[in-house]
This record gives structure tokens, sequence and C-alpha cells, in this order.
């Protein structure tokens, strides 16, 4: 089983056209996230969603925009979309506490714009 | 904003112990310290999380001192299937809905035969 999957895992697409990225967990998990990772390798967080409520918007273009339709689901939709959008979309979820915090990571979406 | 700083790269041989350590001088309080690995075309794998003195796992040990401003990841006999991207985070937020983690560079590891 999964615990966290999204669909497409490659996905090329040209300039200018629209995308969703898909990403459930089945781990109860109340807390979603996405992030990009580049060409460079770096990491970086993009939303982070908390009982389908944005808790974190980390400077990242209105084209994006993520859809929580419940606590399970995380889906990025991308428009207009732009070479430099090019990358690794990881979805990741964690369960927070009172301790510490797990995040637990999709295997990537691989986006590809000519 | 915990950074943390850790070598780019390292390299080693079967059977070897592998230790990488990593800086957060800036570390709260309420922070703990997670490594996570990385296996190209895969996302990131927790590996073992702790806040001070030492953890265990049946994957690795982490070692924290007192001071908490940096922390060693101990990895005993590595194999050519451990040659991956480690990373070093520092939690933020972590007592509400906000928490997240700061990805730093991470440090490649390359296990030779």
């Amino acid at each position: 089983d999964t615990a966290v999957s999204q669909t497409p895992k490659y996905l090329v697409t040209q300039m200018g056209n629209d995308k969703s990225i898909k990403c459930e967990q089945n781990l109860g998990h109340d807390t979603m996230y996405w992030y990009k990772q580049d060409s460079k390798k770096f990491l970086k967080i993009m939303f982070s969603y908390n009982n389908k409520e944005l808790i974190i918007n980390e400077t990242v273009p209105n084209r994006f925009s993520p859809k929580s339709p419940d606590k399970a689901h995380l889906n990025l939709h991308i428009n207009s979309l732009e070479l430099g959008d090019s990358a690794v979309y990881f979805c990741a979820s964690s369960q927070g506490g009172t301790d510490s915090v797990t995040i637990y990571f999709g295997e990537g979406s691989w986006l590809t714009v000519v | 904003l915990a950074k943390t700083t850790q070598p780019i790269s390292m390299d080693s041989y079967e059977g070897q112990e592998v230790n990488i350590t990593c800086s957060h001088n800036n570390i709260a309080t309420n922070d703990y310290i997670t490594w996570y690995q990385q296996f190209p075309s895969q996302g990131p794998r927790f590996i073992i999380q702790g806040y001070k003195t030492k953890v265990t796992n049946e994957v690795a040990s982490l070692f924290i001192p007192a001071d908490r401003k940096s922390s060693t990841l101990s990895l005993p006999r590595v194999s050519l299937s451990d040659t991956a991207v480690y990373y070093c985070l520092v939690g933020e937020g972590w007592m509400d809905s906000s928490y997240k983690l700061i990805f730093g560079s991470g440090t490649r590891l390359l296990v030779r035969p």
C-alpha cells in the first residue's frame, strides 16, 4: 500500500498549458504539503494544508493553486505553465502532535515544460 | 529561521561507518532534528529524529550534543545501497498547524565497492 501517492509520475507539456497533479494519502494525516525540487536539487516547500485549510503559502506565483477537497487529498493546479516550472513536485503528509512531526513524501511528479 | 549546514558530499567504502555532521546554530528550544534520505527519482524518506543526546534505530544513530547546535548522523557499515542524498532538517512551528521542514542542500554520500 502506497502511503502518499501522486499522479502523474511524469508530465511533459507545452508552455502556456494548464495542468494538474493529484495527491492522495491513506495515512489519516491532517496535514498535507507540496514541495518543489528544482534542477539544483533544492527541495522547497510550496504549500501546506491542515484539515483542508491553507496554512503555508511560500511565495509561490498565483499560477499555482492548491485544492484540498478533503484532508486525504491535495491537488496542485498550475496555470499558464512556464519553462521555469520544470521540476519535480513532491506531495507529502504529516500528523502533528505535541512532540515531533514526521513528514511522509510521495514518489514525486516530474514536470517538464517545453 | 533555523538554517542547517552540512557537507556537500562524502565518499566512503562498503562496510565502513559513515558520520555526517550538520550544524544548526540557531536551533530553537522546541525544534527537533530530523534526517531524511533521498534516492534518485524518489521522494525523501525519514531516517531518524531526535531532540537531544543519542537516538538509535535499526537504520542509524543520531548524536546530539548538549548545546544542540549540531548533530551527527551515523550509518554503521554502509553498503552500496546507502548511496543517496542525506538531508538534515530542523523543524519549525511544530506546536501549531504551520509545521514545516526547511531542507538544505543535503550531503551526497557515495559508497564505493
